[in-house]
């Protein structure tokens, strides 16, 4: 099946812990995508990759922390700098936008972080 | 920085009533994407809309882009108890395939 995976569903960590959350997809999609979800809140960008190699920030970057060695895989860490970090997190793929045109995002079923 | 809102920001509906919510963006967008999530869930993509007044329709859902593309709305005719959820809108945000959520209208339909 193609799709875009993460894991774990639910985690748990300790204040002061740094934590990476796993955003794997074989639709081999050039773009991937962080998102963090507060309860009843929207979608807000962490850090985005186009390419391999390359990722740039979003709109709330600081605390976190990304790679992107594969294509495939877009793992971000949540450092302990982060104040606030208990949230839903997504990852999303999509294929790169040419020509100036945006295609669908394509979201895995995200992972519930909390700090205790 | 660009901004999306949406509105209502909750509506609750009893089962075949029509439910409408309505995107508008602080800048001129060049398409707009709407996306759904159930409760629980992750969003899927629903539709893109492209063209200055354009309308799109799926089933029960008709979509329509502003003429000053602005704006854009989500009808739904006849709600179910299926159509639970939050409905987000998307615009691009500057180059690459970054899109700007907006702040999403959640969906309750009672029978």
């Amino acid at each position: 099946d193609g799709g875009i995976t993460q894991s774990p569903k639910y985690l748990f960590r300790k204040e002061g812990q740094n934590v990476t959350l796993s955003c794997e997809q074989n639709l081999n999609h050039d773009a991937m995508y962080w998102y963090r979800q507060d309860p009843g809140q929207g979608l807000r960008l962490i850090y985005y990759s186009q390419i391999v190699n390359d990722f740039q920030k979003g709109d709330i970057a600081e605390g976190y922390s990304v790679s992107r060695e594969k294509k495939e895989s877009f793992p971000l860490t949540v450092t302990s700098a982060q104040k606030n970090p208990t949230a839903f997190y997504l990852c999303a793929s999509s294929r790169s936008g040419i020509g100036g045109t945006y295609n669908e995002q394509f979201f895995g079923p995200g992972t519930r972080l909390t700090v205790l | 920085g660009q901004q999306v809102m949406q509105i209502p920001q909750y509506q609750h509906v009893q089962e075949g009533e029509d439910f409408t919510t309505y995107c508008n963006s602080s800048t001129t967008l060049s398409n707009i994407q709407w996306y759904k999530q159930r409760p629980g869930g992750h969003p899927v993509f629903l539709i893109q809309l492209v063209k200055s007044g354009e309308v799109k329709k799926q089933k029960r859902l008709t979509f329509q882009f502003g003429e000053a593309k602005k704006n854009s709305s989500l009808h739904i005719t006849a709600t179910q108890t299926t159509d639970v959820g939050t409905y987000f809108c998307a615009g691009p945000a500057g180059t690459a395939s970054k899109l700007t959520f907006g702040t999403g209208t959640r969906l309750q339909v009672t029978l």
